[in-house]
């Protein structure tokens, strides 16, 4: 069965420091691994993905996450955080193999980025 | 334009009435879906659609009851509504199949409160 664990409910950063949202996943074929970002009182909005490729993928709003098969992660990460990246973030999986659409979100990381 | 839109906004209702939440996507997208978010903001599949078709079922009670008169809509019944059916309901829609096919739209939400 897939799952997909967020280990933080939330992560303080002040503006300017790079910021790293953690996430690791469990699939039994390849997994196809998202980030979507959630305002307040929005839905989620996409972010950035891995389905296949170089590790290191680049997403909206200077986002990128590193693919790591051995660990079994997916982190979110941020060079320079902004006050306006304050928001709850999701990871999500999918098993590339299984047919059926169904893919798991996680519980979600609040962000609190303080100036 | 809007890409997923569901009405309405705001939901608030006694306990034991029947209400209807509405989606339409106008991105072409072959699947739809439905997910409940509770208090804690755990986001949870609830229905998938493609094409018209149920292909994800979740756990979910039978008062729950889906329906999709064209791929570009996907309609929530929810009958004997309890305080436990109050959440926020998202909507979705991806084109499904491989890589960027597996991004999935959200609309903005129903609030729906059970008195």
């Amino acid at each position: 069965a897939q799952s997909v664990a967020q280990p933080e409910d939330q992560v303080n950063v002040a503006e300017g420091n790079p910021l790293t949202v953690k996430c690791t996943y469990s699939v039994s074929g390849n997994p196809y691994l998202f980030w979507y970002v959630q305002y307040p009182n929005r839905g989620l909005q996409f972010l950035l993905k891995y389905i296949t490729g170089d590790n290191l993928v680049k997403g909206s709003y200077g986002f990128e996450a590193e693919f790591n098969k051995s660990q079994t992660s997916f982190h979110l990460k941020k060079p320079s955080a902004l006050v306006s990246d304050s928001a709850l973030y999701f990871c999500a999986v999918r098993d590339g193999g299984l047919w059926g659409f169904k893919t798991i979100f996680g519980a979600g990381t609040r962000l609190f980025v303080k100036a | 334009d809007t890409a997923v839109s569901q009405t309405p906004k705001y939901l608030v209702t006694q306990m034991g009435n029947d209400k209807s939440i509405k989606c339409e996507q106008n991105l072409g997208h072959d699947t739809m879906y439905w997910y409940k978010q509770d208090s804690k903001k755990f986001l949870k599949i609830m229905f998938s659609y493609n094409n018209k078709e149920l292909i994800i079922n979740e756990t979910v009670p039978n008062r729950f009851s889906p329906k999709s008169p064209d791929k570009a809509h996907l309609n929530l019944h929810i009958n004997s509504l309890e305080l436990g059916d109050s959440a926020v309901y998202f909507c979705a829609s991806s084109q499904d199949g491989g890589g960027d096919k597996n991004i999935q739209y959200f609309g903005a939400g129903t609030r729906l409160s059970v008195l």
